[in-house]
């Protein structure tokens, strides 16, 4: 049972212009949601999250938009850079306002690999 | 300063035998995770720690996977009688406290091959 899918496996973006990544979910009770960012043989580094009372949240050349009627989630990467090629993995959690045993555990999509080209 | 760590960074083992991957967590951190991500899969979670009780054990996929914290520090994640699907890269990620305001580091995980 995926709760979190990101069903493109692979972006190809021109330099400069924008990328654009998607998430959907399924869980109704995650209200926490991150991007992740993963070069080749290192750990997947935070980037930009959004809480489910907003939905838009911007940092940088980064923006996550949230909207949760749709269950969909979007990372938009404007413009995007050569270095900015790596597998984006979103992830989810039910962590905030909920105690219990599963405070702080992410839920991942499967991850888009992105590539931007000079 | 220095961030999570783990080894070995990659584990070749045959089916049947046991293995155990190291986490190292930043200092200081009192929350740690375990995640596996398969070939074309995402990260699964297996198991988190809070200091050394590990109140949440959901993820781990059969009872032959076992994980350990001392000192509330060093993480093993130990899987007995491997098989060839539990190939995988293990990560592990610390954060200050358990709870989604705080962010997870991850380590460059353990690549485990079962032939």
């Amino acid at each position: 049972d995926q709760q979190v899918k990101q069903n493109s496996p692979s972006l190809s973006v021109q330099e400069g212009r924008i990328s654009i990544l998607n998430c959907d979910y399924t869980n109704s009770m995650f209200d926490y949601f991150l991007w992740y960012k993963k070069y080749p043989a290192e750990g997947p580094t935070f980037l930009i999250s959004i809480s489910s009372i907003k939905d838009k949240n911007e940092d940088g050349r980064f923006t996550v938009f949230l909207n949760k009627s749709a269950k969909h989630l979007s990372l938009h990467i404007v413009p995007s850079q050569p270095g900015d090629s790596a597998v984006y993995f979103c992830a989810a959690s039910a962590g905030r306002g909920h105690g219990g045993t599963s405070y702080g555990k992410l839920t991942f999509g499967q991850g888009t690999i992105l590539t931007v080209h000079p | 300063g220095a961030g999570v760590s783990q080894s070995p960074s990659n584990k070749v083992t045959e089916k049947g035998k046991d293995v155990e991957l190291r986490c190292d967590p930043i200092s200081g951190h009192t929350a740690l995770y375990w995640y596996r991500q398969s070939l074309g899969q995402g990260l699964e979670f297996l198991i988190y720690f809070q200091g050394n009780s590990a109140p949440d054990k959901s993820g781990l996929p059969s009872d032959r996977f076992s994980a350990e914290r001392t000192g509330g520090s060093v993480s093993t994640l130990t899987i007995q009688r491997t098989q060839q699907e539990d190939s995988a890269v293990y990560l592990c990620a610390s954060s200050l406290l358990a709870g989604t305001s705080y962010e997870q580091y991850f380590g460059p995980g353990t690549r485990l091959t079962v032939t």
